[in-house]
Order: structure tokens, then sequence, then C-alpha cells
């Protein structure tokens, strides 16, 4: 079956790292992506993994993937206000064209 | 860059009343996907279309019905509405054979 799970919320405080975690079940997913959605507004795609790396880097966000354990985490380095939002984990499983099985999401609060 | 067009960005209706929402995919893009997000939710797969036929069904329920015309462009329309339909609904595109999709701004669906 299908479910992608986080915890829901996270604090920081401003210029720290954030890390947001995920579980996944589905061990034949093949692209693992984290989104944005900041309050009212739509998703925007921030990064996404290949199931057969175990890392990825793209300015200050870090993704980390354990596939051995489905786990997948998102590091934001220098957390800054405008990083507040809600993060969701989602799952493709056979390509990028099928549809996202999305986690709850986890509401980041960065506190200035 | 051209984004994912939605509309429209609001809608209020009454119950039992139809609704018609629209998406225009990026350009050269050949599948669309619906998803409803509940407040407080996480973005729930409906439907989707590749090159005008559907491609998956997920939790869309039987008073909706969707389609992709000739132009990519696609229609979402719901009919005996019900308060519960009251949510985000986005679309998504993206191109056969890429791993990312894009998502629109949603359309904010209020039944009364």
């Amino acid at each position: 079956g299908e479910d992608v799970e986080q915890s829901l919320f996270l604090s920081v405080r401003e210029g720290d790292s954030s890390v947001i975690n995920c579980t996944y079940t589905d061990s034949s997913s093949t692209y693992l992506y984290w989104y944005k959605q900041e309050p009212g507004a739509g998703l925007q795609l921030l990064t996404y993994i290949f199931s057969n790396m175990d890392m990825k880097q793209d300015q200050r966000l870090t993704v980390l993937l354990n596939k051995k354990d489905k786990h997948l985490s998102l590091r934001i380095a220098d957390t800054q206000t405008g990083d507040s939002a809600i993060y969701f984990c989602a799952e493709s499983l056979y390509s990028g064209n099928t549809p996202l099985v999305f986690g709850k999401g986890t509401r980041l609060s960065v506190i200035a | 860059a051209a984004g994912v067009i939605q509309s429209p960005r609001h809608l209020i209706k009454e119950k039992r009343e139809t609704a018609t929402l629209k998406c225009y995919p990026i350009p050269r893009h050949d599948t669309v996907y619906w998803y409803q997000q509940g407040p407080g939710q996480d973005p729930q797969f409906l439907i989707s279309f590749y090159e005008k036929m559907q491609s998956d069904k997920g939790s869309i329920p039987d008073r909706f019905s969707a389609q992709q015309f000739s132009d990519y462009h696609s229609e979402l329309n719901m009919s005996s509405l019900e308060l519960g339909d009251s949510a985000l609904y986005f679309c998504a595109s993206s191109r056969f054979g890429e791993e990312t999709q894009y998502f629109g701004p949603g359309t904010r669906l209020l039944v009364l």
C-alpha cells in the first residue's frame, strides 16, 4: 500500500538548520519529492530525488534518502523566516508521470 | 517561465449546483492531473489524463467528471455539489518522460 508519513510540526530559530523527515512504505517508489506550500498558496516544487540516489544538494537544500529504511529527509541550511510554510513529502510509484501520494505535511515555523 | 493556469481562482456555489474548473498546462506538457486538498489536509489525487485519454483514476466521486481537450487543457466538472466538496482544487502538469509535476495556484471552491 501507499502511505507517506511526516511529523506535523517543526519550530526552529532563524539561522539554524531545519530537518524535515518523511517515511514511506512502498519500496517501488521511483521518485520522491519535496513541495512547499505557503498559506493560501499553491504547491511549489522544491526538489526531488531518484530512488537510486542517496543524496542531492541544491543550494540551501539537502535531500537524504535511506532506501533500506524508506526514510527521506529535507535539510534547509540557514533557515529564514521566509521558509515558514508547510512542507509536503510525496512519492511517485512508477515514473514521474504517475500520480503523487503526499504525506500530511510538516508545518515549519521559523522564529526570528 | 510559463506556469500552470487555473480558472477561476475562487468559486462560491450552493449545494446541489454544478461547477466547472479549468486548467491550462505548461506549454508542451501533455499530462494533466487533478488533486483535491481539503482544509488542513494533504492533496489527494482525483484523476489524470495523458494525450486526452484518462491515464489514472483516484478518489474522484462519481458526481465529478473530467476531460482533456485537443489543446491539452482540462476541465473538471462537478455536479450535485455537497458541503464536503469545499476544498482547494489543484491541477498539475507534466511532460511524458520527465519526472516532475508542476502545480497551478489552485481553485478555491466554497460550497454553501
